[in-house]
């Protein structure tokens, strides 16, 4: 059964970074496409990126281009977000998300197994 | 790239009633149907219902289906439980550009 576990709740000012991660126990990390969705208070969910397995590529959002790096530390089997020159709007709960079925074991186009999420607050 | 709205935005039901929610896309998908649903409860994360617009997950109630195509989707439950009480989200994956959109959820709460 896959886990994700993620890092605790975070504070920071605008214009700082945050870098949430991402710690999956049973199964390899790089074989499940981790992504990226967040979701602001009150509001619906919004893909951030993550892992294409289709092209072998990371893949983000137009709206977070340049802003956001995604990386995956295979010796830990941890996954990090990265987020630079916050803002009050990126006010979130931070989750991570595999598009791999492990019942299957298929890819599919959808998120079957969430990390716990991590609230990031930016205030001044 | 494609939109999702969904209706009702909110909807108050009983136990027992049928509901039925409506996932509308600003376009029809140009392969497949990459459409899925979760369900979410206050302070958890999102859980997945149905892939593949009908497609259930292991381990989902029969109670939920999945229907639609071409732009108009359903998230139908046939019969609403306690535990079903929760926001619905509607999710669609783009081949290109590559990426996800959800759509802004249905909130179903106790009449």
């Amino acid at each position: 059964q896959v886990q994700l576990i993620q890092s605790g709740a975070e504070v920071k000012k605008p214009g700082a970074s945050v870098k949430v991660s991402c710690k999956v126990s049973g199964h390899t990390l790089t074989e499940l496409s981790m992504h990226w969705v967040r979701q602001a208070p009150g509001k619906g969910l919004e893909w951030m990126g993550g892992f294409d397995p289709e092209n072998g590529e990371t893949i983000y959002a137009q709206k977070f281009q340049g802003r956001v790096t995604m990386t995956e530390d295979t010796s830990t089997e941890t996954a990090y977000m990265d987020l630079r020159s916050l803002r009050s709007e990126d006010t979130a709960v931070y989750y991570c998300a595999t598009r791999r079925d492990v019942l299957t074991g298929f890819f599919l186009d959808a998120f079957d197994t969430w990390g716990q999420g991590t609230v990031v607050t930016v205030s001044s | 790239d494609i939109q999702l709205t969904q209706s009702p935005s909110s909807v108050s039901a009983s136990v027992g009633d049928r509901v039925i929610i409506t996932c509308r896309a600003s376009q029809a998908f140009s392969s497949g149907v990459p459409l899925a649903w979760y369900q979410q409860k206050a302070g958890k994360a999102p859980k997945l219902l149905i892939y593949h617009a009908s497609s259930l997950q292991g381990g989902v109630p029969s109670r939920f289906s999945g229907g639609g195509s071409g732009t108009n989707f359903t998230l139908t439950i046939s019969s609403l439980q306690p535990e079903d009480f929760a926001t619905y989200s509607c999710q669609q994956a783009n081949s290109f550009p590559r990426g996800f959109t959800f759509g802004p959820g249905t909130k179903v709460d106790i009449k």
